[in-house]
């Protein structure tokens, strides 16, 4: 039993460039979660899903877009990489808000 | 808008002895709150939940207990153990999504 998938594990992208994270679910959840994780600040909030093709904005949005066109996959895309993205990011689903979250393993971001 | 602090960044425990984490939150009373452990590298496991009718959870070697009048909730490890060396994240229901504490490192010393 998978879990929660992240992919890729690392990455390291240059000022301006794209790319996207991949978070994949096994567990037929409803919810899913895209946070961000830096020294000192905690885990944080980007974008949530309540749904398959529905999102929303968490507490940290700007920079990031996301898409959720099947139920098990939602994405994380930068379209234009900023050193102040460098972060660690999580995926997380759950089958309702008062349950608890289930995490991926991660992926460790770093914009030069 | 909801404020969690977990007021220690890190902690130095002796092998064997109970190690006590706290968890402090600023407004109304959440529904329940929850206790993950985080190791190095990986995503935070969910260890234990209680809601905001319960006033003490037991899982094994470990307690949490939720007391509203303080807004407050305690983590216990009893005889703890250097395995249980990790961060430990509190969080609660928050404006419609759990908010997350920043944590705190938990080091067992043999």
């Amino acid at each position: 039993n998978a879990g929660v998938t992240q992919t890729p594990k690392f990455r390291v992208l240059k000022t301006g460039q794209s790319m996207t994270l991949l978070c994949a679910q096994d567990m037929n959840h409803e919810y899913m979660y895209w946070y961000r994780q830096d020294p000192g600040m905690g885990l944080r909030l980007i974008h949530y899903s309540v749904g398959e093709g529905t999102t929303a904005k968490g507490e940290v949005p700007d920079g990031y877009n996301v898409s959720r066109l099947k139920k098990q996959n939602f994405l994380l895309g930068l379209e234009s990489a900023a050193p102040s993205q460098t972060s660690v990011y999580f995926c997380a689903s759950d089958e309702d808000p008062n349950s608890p979250l289930h995490f991926g393993n991660g992926t460790r971001l770093t914009v030069t | 808008s909801q404020k969690i602090e977990q007021n220690s960044e890190a902690l130095n425990i002796q092998e064997g002895k109970t190690a006590t984490l706290t968890c402090n939150y600023t407004n109304y009373s959440p529904a329940y709150l929850q206790w993950y452990r985080q190791d190095p590298g990986r995503g935070p496991v969910f260890l234990l939940l209680i809601r905001e009718n319960e006033k003490e959870k037991r899982k094994e070697r470990l307690k949490v207990t939720f007391d509203t009048t303080l807004k407050q909730s305690l983590f216990h490890i009893t005889a703890s153990q250097p395995a249980d060396s990790a961060t430990y994240l509190c969080a609660l229901d928050g404006d419609d999504k759990i908010i997350f504490g920043k944590g705190t490192r938990l080091h067992i010393l043999p």
